[in-house]
């Protein structure tokens, strides 16, 4: 298993511009989301997705999209980008065992600078 | 609305002790699922341990265990033996019946030799 890829690592936009980040996970999760963390700061949820077809807003989905047409993929899609976008984004997928629990996998991350 | 509070920005801790790190957290959900994670200082975020507000048990993974008292609404993760590669910051969260999710502000934990 690749568990949680993301791309790009790295990503300087210009004020205004749009782009996607990728974020693809191979073991069949049903939970996905994005989170963005700012310097000295927690993660904060953008947007999740309990399954394909299905997504809602985290605490800052503003200026941010996403889809989830398959299990495997979630992208993040900026559509204008801001200066207050300038942050780390961290993609994960999670699944609820039959013993109760939980288990979470976290992608690198995509460090965001907006011009 | 959903909250979380992590009290210790600091914690300093002598390796192979335990060391306990505070969490409070508050909601209205009836249901719940409680989370630690670890990020060193390559920035990269390890899921540790998870808690679901109907468990009896507190929650144990390896060196890692939660401290689960629901009354309490706090759930504080304890490190037994720490290790020097424990030196990170440690973020508590909870996940509320949406599937909506809050993060705490995080601990510094430095273990000294």
């Amino acid at each position: 298993n690749a568990g949680v890829t993301q791309t790009p690592k790295f990503q300087v936009l210009k004020t205004g511009q749009s782009m996607t980040l990728q974020c693809a996970q191979d073991m069949n999760h049903e939970y996905m989301s994005w989170y963005r963390q700012d310097p000295g700061m927690g993660l904060r949820l953008i947007h999740y997705s309990v399954g394909a077809g299905i997504t809602d807003q985290g605490e800052v989905p503003n200026g941010y999209n996403v889809s989830r047409s398959t299990t495997e993929d979630f992208p993040l899609r900026l559509l204008s980008a801001a200066p207050s976008q300038t942050s780390v984004y961290f993609c994960a997928s999670s699944y609820s065992g039959d013993w109760g629990g939980e288990t979470q996998y976290f992608g690198p991350g995509t460090r965001l600078l907006v011009l | 609305a959903q909250k979380i509070t992590q009290t210790q920005p600091g914690m300093f801790v002598q390796e192979k002790e335990a060391v306990t790190l505070d969490c409070t957290y508050d909601t209205s959900d009836p249901s719940y699922g409680l989370f630690w994670y670890k990020q060193p200082s390559s920035g990269e975020m390890i899921f540790l341990i998870y808690q679901g507000s109907y468990d009896q048990q507190n929650a144990t993974e390896g060196r890692y265990s939660l401290n689960f008292q629901k009354a309490r609404k706090s759930a504080n993760l304890v490190i037994s033996a720490s290790q020097l590669g424990d030196s990170a910051m440690y973020f508590c969260a909870m996940r509320g019946e949406t599937g909506d999710m809050r993060f705490g502000a995080g601990t510094r934990l430095t273990v000294k030799p």
